[in-house]
């Protein structure tokens, strides 16, 4: 079975921190991205990559950057966590074929920043 | 991208047909629709694509209008475990694209 891992279920972390997300997927997925989830606001899209050491802004990157040093690991860092950075956070990766944007999600980290 | 439109909520008896209704009335002919859905505390999971013509796999059918204008999405025997956050979501075929989801449809499957 297809597999996309998110290093923490649950974490809890203070204002000013510096928070690591990992990903790990091993599909041999060219494409990832970081998108959070709020209540009322549906999923927004952070960054994704289409390849190793790319990366594109999505939606709301402002406050966040990430990494993709390796094809199977996409990181999203908050530099200097905030409280409303708070949120469900959930990677996902997806083959680049022409026909198909299926996209595999992992099952999300809830980061609470206090 | 097209954008979509779908009712919030919607409730089903659990064994009855499940039809979802998705408008993406500005749709391009190079965008395909696409349907997730996210079950509670849990990532979103695809479940079927098309661009004009019908579609059907394990988990459900999607119908489109010929004027590709409006879809819907069934779940032939709706059961409790189908209750979840239905998303519609239109995209191009090719590019470097980020699928963008809305609000989605609440489907609530009652007993």
């Amino acid at each position: 079975d297809v597999k996309v891992t998110q290093s923490s279920r649950y974490l809890v972390k203070r204002t000013g921190e510096k928070v690591f997300l990992e990903c790990v997927q091993d599909m041999d997925h060219e494409n990832m991205f970081w998108y959070r989830q709020d209540p009322g606001l549906g999923l927004r899209l952070i960054y994704f990559s289409y390849d190793v050491k790319m990366k594109e802004k999505g939606d709301i990157p402002e406050g966040y950057s990430v990494s993709r040093e390796k094809k199977e690991r996409f990181s999203l860092i908050l530099e200097s966590a905030s409280t409303n950075q708070t949120s469900m956070y959930l990677c996902a990766s997806s083959s680049r074929t022409a026909t198909n944007e299926k996209l595999f999600f992992g099952s999300g980290t809830q980061l609470s920043v206090l | 991208d097209a954008k979509t439109t779908q009712p919030p909520s919607m409730d089903c008896a659990e064994g009855r047909a499940a039809n979802l209704p998705c408008n993406h009335s500005t749709i391009s002919g190079n965008e395909y629709v696409y349907w997730y859905r996210q079950i509670h505390s849990q990532g979103p999971q695809y479940i079927i694509h098309g661009l004009k013509n019908n579609e059907t796999n394990e988990m459900a059918s999607l119908i489109i209008t010929e004027d590709r204008k409006s879809s819907t999405l069934i779940l032939p025997h709706a059961t409790l475990r189908d209750t979840a956050v239905y998303y519609c979501i239109v995209s191009p075929i090719t590019g470097r694209r980020a699928l963008t989801f809305g609000s989605g449809t609440r489907l609530q499957v009652q007993p």
